[in-house]
């Protein structure tokens, strides 16, 4: 089964206001990164937490990891625009092959 | 310039055709990979090479073989394309194969059809 997983699917709110994606993971893992990709482009590397941080900040972003609840979220504040993209999630374990593994992500859309 | 460069960025093609996908990477990485991201948006590791090496075949069928010909390229060929084939085709680097410590650099994909 998918190692990183999303919540919500998606998410369209207002620009200004915050947006919040949920990541959840079942093994343990060496540390989780977030990207973004927008429509019909690369995924772009946002923000890597490792497995003995908590919080880490970047801009406007901002990512919590829970290791005992094997999730994590990623706060976008006062959205705009140019943020509607997909965001994924993305997982490497600390035993087998040196890969990373993606979830579905989450489509976030901001509205004018 | 583009970090991670890919060509073409569309193919259009027959069910039983050969197609080939190039990648070049221009940060001076030593790992690159291929992955294939589905119609739901379900991006899977295909293949990574370190060094030119082949360290991780995510149990792809044998039609797909990759080929390294030097660490800032990485190449993608097709037989016997399927319509199972039709997806986005990515490539990305990294600095080294220690997946836990770095960010991976993306290519904008190959968006491949089969007819």
């Amino acid at each position: 089964s998918q190692q990183g997983e999303e919540d919500p699917q998606a998410l369209s709110i207002q620009e200004g206001e915050n947006a919040t994606m949920n990541c959840s993971y079942k093994t343990s893992i060496n540390n989780l990164q977030w990207y973004r990709q927008n429509s019909g482009r690369g995924l772009v590397h946002l923000i890597l937490i490792r497995s003995n941080e908590r919080e880490k900040h970047s801009g406007r972003l901002r990512v919590t990891l829970d290791t005992s609840k094997k999730s994590s979220s990623l706060l976008i504040t006062a959205s705009r625009a140019a943020d509607t993209a997909s965001y994924f999630c993305a997982t490497a374990t600390i035993q087998g092959a040196q890969k990373l593994v993606f979830g579905q992500g989450t489509r976030l859309t901001i509205n004018p | 310039d583009t970090a991670v460069s890919q060509t073409p960025k569309y193919l259009v093609t027959q069910m039983g055709n050969d197609k080939s996908i190039k990648c070049e990477q221009n940060l001076g990485h030593d790992t690159m990979y291929w992955y294939k991201q589905d119609s739901k948006k379900f991006l899977k590791i295909m293949f990574s090479y370190n060094n030119k090496e082949l360290i991780i075949n995510e149990t792809v069928p044998n039609r797909f073989s990759p080929k390294s010909p030097d660490k800032a390229h990485l190449n993608l060929h097709i037989n016997s394309l399927e319509l199972g084939d039709s997806a986005v085709y990515f490539c990305a680097s990294s600095q080294d194969h220690r997946v836990g410590n770095q960010p991976q650099h993306f290519g904008d994909g190959t968006r491949l059809s089969i007819l």
